[in-house]
């Protein structure tokens, strides 16, 4: 089983700062990393994935992967209160997703 | 709009009697998958099925089963719940073109009383 892991928070940002996600995974022949959202009491949504060593931004999104030191982060930019949310980070080398925990993400008005 | 259902959404059942939690999925993907989820933990994995293929995770209890008659449609059955089967039950479906990429249902709150 991977592991992944991810700090628990919560983190608070006042709104319109960069809330900064981070994550580590163990299994080296990882190839697939997802960001994950999830309200309270709702399903995971799936916002960002990236496959390649580097950035992916995809809106007030960014992405940044480090295979080398087998770490991938999500940057959110202009932080709305909406983003207020638990992240979850997951992992993927085959068919199935390892998970972490989440972070819980709360953006102050 | 294509989506993932699970039926029902939530779902009150007694210590030991059996339930079955449903999903269906209009996306045409070939896989799906069941997941736990207990309050402030990760979605644990139960099994998946890649097209008819049976997948079962090692660590899942045999009180846990599962069956998808066609590509649309998959059943979680609890044969005996327990207190401990109180959750979240996530139902997720990937293309194997993307496999990575897996769309969650909206979850079925699973009640032991």
């Amino acid at each position: 089983q991977k592991e992944v892991e991810q700090n628990s928070g919560p983190l608070s940002v006042p709104e319109g700062a960069i809330a900064s996600l981070n994550c580590t995974y163990s299994d080296r022949g990882s190839q697939s990393f997802f960001w994950y959202r999830q309200y309270s009491g709702k399903s995971p949504e799936l916002i960002m994935f990236i496959y390649s060593n580097g950035d992916k931004e995809d809106g007030r999104f960014t992405a940044q992967l480090n295979k080398a030191s087998q770490y991938v982060s999500l940057l959110i930019r202009d932080s709305q209160p909406s983003d207020s949310a638990t992240y979850l980070c997951a992992v993927s080398g085959d068919y199935k997703l390892s998970f972490g925990a989440g972070t819980t993400v709360t953006v102050r008005a | 709009d294509a989506m993932v259902i699970q039926n029902p959404r939530y779902q009150v059942t007694q210590f030991g009697k059996p339930v079955t939690l449903s999903c269906s999925q209009t996306l045409n993907h070939n896989v799906m998958y069941w997941y736990q989820q207990k309050s402030s933990q990760a979605p644990k994995l139960l099994f998946h099925y890649y097209d008819k293929d049976f997948n079962n995770e090692a660590d899942t209890p045999d009180n846990f089963q599962s069956r998808r008659p066609n590509t649309s449609f998959c059943f979680l059955d609890i044969r005996s719940p327990g207190l401990g089967d109180a959750a979240m039950y996530l139902c997720a479906t990937s293309s194997s073109g993307r496999a990575h990429e897996q769309y969650f249902g909206p979850g079925t709150r699973l009640t032991v009383t």
